[in-house]
Order: C-alpha cells, then structure tokens, then sequence
C-alpha cells in the first residue's frame, strides 16, 4: 500500500514564475492537507481539501497561492508569481474521511526560489 | 529590521539512555495529539498518539503523557538509539478546532553513541 505521493521532490523557479506542486493520497483517503515549513521551523497548515472541495484555507495566503483536489487526479498546490520568500518545504498529508485525527505526511517537496 | 532566524530547541543524550521531550499546546479544545518524528530531508513520520480522555499511552520503546491541566505533553523515549536522532513536533486537533494539524515549535534530539 503505497503512501501519500508528492512531487517533485525538488523544485528551483526564478522569480515570477509559477510553481505546480503535487500530491497523490494514500489508497482510500479522501481528505488532503498542504503544510508549509520553513527551516528550522514546524509545519505550519495551509489548506484543507476534499474531492472538488475547499474545506477549510484559513491559512493560506491571499494572493498568488491556490489549490485544488480535483474529482479525479491529484491534489495540486500552485503558486503563481513566486518570490524568494516562498522557498520553503511543502508537504501533503492525507487522512481517511474522519472528523479529526491522524495524517500520513508525503516526503515533501523543497521549492527554491532564485 | 534584520530578521532572526529561529532556532528548534534540543537535546542531547548519551546512546541507552532514556530521553523526555516536551510540549506545550495552548488549546484546551484540542482532542487529539499525535507525536511525530521527521529525519533531515524527509517528512513527519507517526510516532505515538492519545486521544484527551487518556493521560497516558504506550508503544514500542515510547510513551506519551498528557497533562490537561496545565496543557503539556511529553514524549519519552526509552533507551535512546542513533537512529533516534531527528526532529520531534508535537502536533493536536479536535472537533472543535477543525481538521488541521497545529504543530508545536519541534525538539533537535541527538543522540550520542
């Protein structure tokens, strides 16, 4: 049973340019979740999905950030107009339809921004 | 200003020994804590988790202890291995605080053989 999937594992993008980040669930999970961390700091939560939903993005930023979980696919985190400030560790987290809970976390993908 | 960056608190044991890492959450709606331990470069990993009706869980060489009363959470590890060595957070939610995960600030645990 394959777990939570992201990628790339590694992703470099000038300034300006957009960035389009992956993540596949595990096997029966329906909720996904986008976690930021920056170095030497905790995850900090971005935004909650359900298939073709957005449950919950109270802690993603206003303007540039949007994501998506569409009905079939991955769930995609883009980031349009990146600046240095966005270089950071993204990870997805997956859960089974629970109100709360655990989350499996993926291996995360670095974004650095040049 | 000149920004600062922060710096993960830490510990450092000797290998065998038996660690304590600490947490302090600052929700007292929060249901549901989980321990999870995250190695450079790679993503959390499920440590140990108690619901709040429990102040205390075993697993395979840790335990985790709840204090509700003054909101605090502790890992420990029993005889402390090298491949113990990695960053451990704390993190909670509930019903009431939603589904995400509020991480704590993560604890550098070093392990010395």
């Amino acid at each position: 049973n394959a777990g939570v999937m992201q990628n790339p594992r590694h992703l470099v993008r000038r300034r300006g340019q957009e960035a389009r980040l992956r993540c596949s669930p595990m096997k029966g999970h329906s909720h996904v979740y986008w976690y930021r961390q920056l170095p030497e700091e905790g995850l900090k939560f971005m935004v909650y999905l359900q298939k073709e939903n957005i449950i919950d993005e109270s802690g993603m930023p206003k303007e540039r950030f949007s994501a998506e979980f569409p009905k079939e696919g991955p769930s995609i985190l883009r980031i349009q107009q990146v600046v240095r400030g966005d270089s950071a560790a993204y990870f997805c987290a997956s859960s089974p339809p629970v109100v709360y809970g655990e989350q499996f976390f993926g291996p995360g993908t670095r974004l650095t921004v040049l | 200003g000149e920004s600062v960056g922060l710096h993960l608190p830490t510990l450092s044991v000797q290998e065998g020994d038996n660690s304590i890492i600490n947490c302090a959450y600052s929700n007292s709606a929060s249901d549901y804590f989980i321990w999870y331990k995250q190695e450079s470069g790679k993503g959390p990993q499920f440590i140990i988790d108690i619901r709040s009706n429990m102040d205390k869980r075993q697993g395979q060489r840790v335990t985790v202890l709840l204090n509700k009363t003054v909101k605090h959470l502790s890992l420990q590890i029993a005889a402390t291995q090298p491949g113990d060595s990695a960053v451990y957070f704390c993190a909670e939610n509930g019903e009431t605080s939603g589904s995400r995960l509020t991480f704590g600030e993560g604890t550098q645990l070093t392990v010395n053989p």
